[in-house]
């Protein structure tokens, strides 16, 4: 089996600051995909990415970026910390893009904004 | 797009009880169905992936049900036990996007 590794699993950044999250996956998964999980709204998707230097928007996606740099990571960069983006930023992985094909997931990286 | 609710958001049960979480979605052309499990602190594991053609589907422990008339998805869990206190979510697929419910919090009470 294969493995997600997100880091830092806790982030503690200033408002107005630039923070990255790193995440790593070893399945040899051609997709990626960042999520935000805040608390009773579910996840909702902020960029994937469906190859190498490949990037595809979100519904989320305005104040972040992100970047595919080799086909095992997948970095998301938080342009400029706001205090109500407080959430767990989830990174996972597919296969493929088939929409049948399951997302294996990463344990999270938890974003405090001071 | 794409609306998928999920409920209850909070449930509680004693062990050996059965629980079901239920999510209804809007998009007559969504055919893959998706539960996922997370325990405090850890990742969403997947319990069951459902295709449209499939109204039932057993696991360990637990029965997905699928009705495409009445667009609606349950988890019901037999005789839950501690180990099944964990938050639960749906997601609902058609062409690519996945959509998420907004989770149930699951607590069993020994």
């Amino acid at each position: 089996g294969g493995i997600i590794t997100q880091t830092p699993k806790f982030l503690i950044g200033q408002e107005g600051q630039k923070l990255t999250l790193k995440c790593q996956q070893n399945f040899n998964h051609d997709t990626m995909y960042w999520y935000r999980q805040d608390s009773g709204k579910g996840l909702r998707l902020i960029y994937y990415s469906i190859t190498e230097n490949d990037l595809q928007k979100g519904d989320l996606s305005e104040g972040y970026d992100a970047s595919r740099e080799k086909k095992s990571s997948f970095s998301l960069t938080v342009t400029s910390a706001q205090k109500n983006e407080m959430a767990v930023f989830l990174c996972a992985s597919s296969p493929g893009t088939d929409s049948a094909e399951t997302l294996y997931f990463g344990s999270g990286t938890r974003l405090t904004v001071l | 797009g794409e609306q998928v609710e999920q409920r209850p958001p909070h449930l509680s049960v004693r062990e050996g009880d059965s629980a079901v979480i239920t999510c209804t979605y809007t998009d007559p052309n969504s055919y893959y169905f998706f539960w996922y499990k997370q325990e405090p602190g850890a990742s969403l594991q997947l319990l069951m992936k459902v295709f449209s053609s499939t109204e039932i589907n057993e696991g360990q422990g637990f029965t997905v049900l699928l009705n495409k008339k009445d667009k609606r998805l349950s988890l019901n869990l037999t005789a839950a036990h501690p180990g099944d206190s964990a938050a639960y979510f749906c997601a609902v697929t058609g062409y690519q996007n996945f959509y998420f419910g907004k989770g149930t919090s699951l607590t069993v009470i020994p």
